[in-house]
């Protein structure tokens, strides 16, 4: 059946660091990727998209990756801050699946001042 | 411009009753669709309506249902609520289609079923 992980377990870092979040999927074949954002109590705010067809794609102190062999993407915040902290979500979309996104259970991010 | 608006933002039910959820896509977008979000997990897909059509459902029993009016608002009705139906609700809105390449979440309704 299809499968999305993403680490259950809180990532804690420190401030001015890399924070690197994984997404890996199983029996999919995706078109596109989106990474989101949730705040406690409010609804997810869309950051990212990569196509099946992309690499990698940077948007200001964000840059996600997406490895259709290795069914991976990675979503990187570089000089994070606390502000940054927060519940990241990929959602995976297929043609198969007319588009409709299936969400990963999202993982938790702190920057520590 | 305003963005996906969400009515009420919070609601206690009793099982057995009924629920009815409203969202306000932002202007301009003909796609809306609804999700259901439990604690500690990712939002699980209900509804798409696109120019008031039904272009999706989930995996959700006949309790749910939905519709779309003339001016792209919708309603998610939920019939007979059982104690496992307490979530936040989102709905989303879309610009592209049923393609949803970005969507816009409101900040949902909190349903807890006493």
């Amino acid at each position: 059946s299809q499968k999305i992980e993403q680490n259950s377990e809180a990532l804690n870092i420190q401030e001015g660091k890399t924070a690197t979040l994984t997404c890996n999927y199983t029996n999919y074949s995706p078109a596109y990727l989106q990474w989101y954002r949730q705040d406690p109590g409010r609804g997810p705010v869309f950051l990212l998209l990569i196509r099946e067809n992309e690499k990698e794609k940077r948007k200001e102190r964000l840059k996600v990756t997406f490895d259709t062999t290795l069914k991976q993407s990675l979503f990187h915040i570089t000089a994070s801050q606390p502000a940054d902290s927060a519940t990241y979500l990929c959602a995976l979309l297929s043609s198969g699946g007319s588009y409709i996104p299936t969400f990963g259970r999202g993982t938790s991010l702190i920057v520590h001042p | 411009d305003a963005g996906v608006t969400q009515s009420p933002t919070h609601l206690i039910k009793t099982r057995g009753q009924h629920v009815t959820l409203r969202c306000s896509p932002i202007s301009g977008h003909k796609s809306v669709s609804w999700y259901q979000q439990v604690l500690g997990q990712g939002p699980q897909f209900i509804f798409q309506y696109y120019e008031k059509e039904e272009r999706g459902r989930g995996n959700f029993p006949d309790r749910f249902s939905a519709r779309q009016f003339p001016n792209y608002s919708s309603e998610l009705n939920v019939n007979a609520l059982l104690l496992g139906d307490s979530a936040l609700y989102l709905c989303a809105s879309s610009s592209q289609g049923t393609t949803n390449e970005k969507l816009f979440f409101g900040s949902g309704t909190q349903l807890s079923v006493l």
